[in-house]
C-alpha cells in the first residue's frame, strides 16, 4: 500500500514555543491530506483538510491561527501549532487518500505525539 | 455530513467468546467504510474495508464484517476471540469521492480474559 511518513514520531516543547509537523506521502502525490487530533482513549477527530495550493478548510471548533496548515507540494503538507500550551497536548496524525479502481483508501502516517511542558 | 455510531463504548469477553462489534452511519450517499484497530500503545491498523460488491467482508486477523445498506450498518464479527484481541477498535466511514476525509466513530474498547 501507499505509505505515508509523518516527522517527528514525538515531541516535548516548552508552552508558548511552535512546533511544526511534517506529514509526506512518500510513494503518490497526495493533492489532498487529512490532520486529527487523538485524546487519551479517544477517537480520532478530523482538524481540518490540507489542499495542495490552496487554504486549509478547519473543523469547527479548531482554531486556524493556532493550528497552522501549509500544503507546499503535492507530497508535503506541514501542521504548526503556534503557542502551544500544555492543552495542546495530544497525539496529531495524519493522512493521504489514494483513488484506486474500487474506491479510495486513507493511509495514515504513524503520528506524533505532541507534549507541551 | 457523515457521522459514525459505535455503540459498544467497552466490551469485555472470554476467550473464545464469539465478537460482534456495532456501527452505523448516516450518509445519503456511497460510502466506503472501514475498520481499524489500534492496539495498546500502537497506531492504527487497517482491519478490512469494503468498497463496493459482496457485503460481506472478510478481513485480517479472522474478522469480516457485513454491510447492511438498508440498516446503514457495517457490523464487526470474529467467531472466537483471543486474548491479543483486546485493543481499541474504530469503525470509519467515507464518502466515495475526491477529497473528502474518512470519519471515525468513537471507538470500541474490547478487553479479553483468558
Amino acid at each position: 500500500g501507499a505509505v505515508v511518513s509523518q516527522h517527528p514520531s514525538w515531541v516535548i516543547c516548552k508552552s508558548g514555543t511552535s512546533v511544526k509537523i511534517e506529514c509526506r506521502s512518500l510513494d503518490f502525490q497526495a493533492t489532498t491530506m487529512f490532520w486529527y487530533r487523538q485524546f487519551p482513549k479517544q477517537s480520532l477527530m478530523l482538524m481540518a483538510t490540507s489542499n495542495e495550493g490552496s487554504k486549509a478548510t478547519y473543523e469547527q471548533g479548531v482554531e486556524k491561527d493556532k493550528f497552522l496548515i501549509n500544503h507546499a507540494s503535492l507530497t508535503l503538507s506541514t501542521l504548526t501549532v503556534t503557542s502551544a500550551h500544555p492543552e495542546d497536548s495530544s497525539f496529531y496524525i495524519c493522512s493521504a487518500r489514494v483513488q484506486g479502481l474500487a474506491g479510495t483508501e486513507a493511509f495514515f502516517g504513524q503520528g506524533t505525539r505532541l507534549t507541551v511542558v | 455530513a457523515q457521522s459514525v455510531s459505535q455503540h459498544n463504548h467497552h466490551v469485555i469477553l472470554s476467550e473464545a467468546a464469539s465478537l460482534e462489534l456495532g456501527c452505523n452511519y448516516s450518509y445519503g450517499g456511497t460510502v466506503n467504510l472501514f475498520w481499524y484497530v489500534q492496539y495498546p500503545g500502537q497506531h492504527l491498523q487497517l482491519l478490512l474495508k469494503y468498497f463496493s460488491g459482496d457485503p460481506l467482508v472478510k478481513g485480517i486477523k479472522g474478522f469480516e464484517a457485513e454491510f447492511i445498506k438498508s440498516k446503514f450498518s457495517f457490523n464487526l464479527r470474529k467467531p472466537s476471540v483471543q486474548w491479543s484481541d483486546t485493543a481499541e477498535y474504530f469503525c470509519a466511514v467515507n464518502a466515495n469521492q475526491a477529497g473528502t476525509a474518512l470519519i471515525f466513530g468513537k471507538g470500541t474498547t474490547l478487553s479479553v480474559s483468558s
